[in-house]
C-alpha cells in the first residue's frame, strides 16, 4: 500500500543533542511537508520542499534542518539550537496541485 | 496571508446528536479549503475539501461542510454523532500563491461525544 512512513514513532533525547526524523513515501508526490503539532496550537509549518534537490523555510523553521536528497525522503534534524523541541512531528505529502496533504503517523520527540 | 480560525477548542455533543465546528477563513483570493480528522497520536486524515466546484461538499464517515464566502465560513456538519467520532478535528486553507500546496491550519477543536 502506498502511503508516508516515519521513524521512530518515539523518540527521547538529551538536551544537546541532535536528533533527525525520518519520512519516506512511495506515492510519487513531488511535495513533501514538516509539521510540528503542540496542543493547542495546531500544526506550524517547519519546512518544506516542493522539488528534489530544493526547500524553504516555513514559519518556525529556527532549530531545525532537512535535506531533500530523493524524491522519496524527506529526514528532519531537531538541533540543539532548538529550544524546545519536546513536541509531536508530522511528516506530509502532496501531488502536484491538489492541496491535498497525505500524513504519515507521527514522530513524538521528548527531550530529557 | 492566508488564516484560519476555529471557533471552540472543545466540543461536546451526545451521541445521536448534531455536530457543528466552526471555521473561517481568511483570504486575498478564493483559496481551497479542507477539514482533516485526528485520532490520539496519529497522523491527520483527510475528511473533505472544497476546490471552488459545489459549494455544499460530502466528505468520509458522513461529514460535509458548506462553503458560505459571504461568510467567510466553512463550518463542519454531521447530523447524527457516533461514538467513533471523538477526535480532533482540524480546518485549513491553501495558498494559491503556492499552487495551492502550502496548507494553513487551525488551531484544531476536539469533539468529545457523550453516550
Amino acid at each position: 500500500d502506498g502511503g508516508i512512513t516515519q521513524s521512530p514513532k518515539y523518540l527521547f533525547r538529551k538536551e544537546g543533542q541532535n536528533v533527525t526524523l525520518s519520512c519516506e513515501q512511495n506515492l510519487n508526490h513531488d511535495a513533501m511537508y514538516w509539521y510540528r503539532q503542540d496542543p493547542g496550537q495546531g500544526l506550524r509549518l517547519i519546512y518544506y520542499s516542493q522539488i528534489v534537490n530544493d526547500f524553504q523555510k516555513g514559519d518556525i523553521a529556527e532549530g531545525y534542518s532537512v535535506s531533500r536528497e530523493k524524491k522519496e525522503s524527506f529526514p528532519l534534524t531537531v538541533t540543539s539550537a532548538q529550544k524546545n523541541p519536546t513536541a509531536f512531528y508530522l511528516c506530509a505529502s502532496t501531488a502536484f496541485l491538489t492541496g491535498e496533504l497525505f500524513f504519515g503517523e507521527g514522530s513524538r520527540l521528548t527531550v530529557l | 496571508a492566508q488564516s484560519v480560525t476555529q471557533l471552540g477548542s472543545h466540543v461536546s455533543v451526545s451521541e445521536g446528536a448534531l455536530v457543528l465546528l466552526r471555521c473561517n477563513y481568511s483570504s486575498s483570493v478564493p483559496p481551497y479549503l479542507f477539514w482533516y480528522v485526528q485520532y490520539p497520536n496519529q497522523g491527520l486524515q483527510l475528511l473533505l475539501k472544497y476546490t471552488s466546484a459545489a459549494t455544499l461538499v460530502k466528505g468520509i464517515n458522513g461529514f460535509e461542510a458548506e462553503f458560505k464566502k459571504s461568510e467567510t465560513s466553512f463550518h463542519l456538519t454531521k447530523p447524527s454523532a457516533h461514538m467513533r467520532d471523538a477526535a480532533e478535528y482540524f480546518c485549513a486553507v491553501s495558498d494559491p500563491n503556492f499552487g495551492n500546496e502550502k496548507l494553513t491550519f487551525g488551531t484544531g477543536t476536539r469533539l468529545t461525544i457523550i453516550p
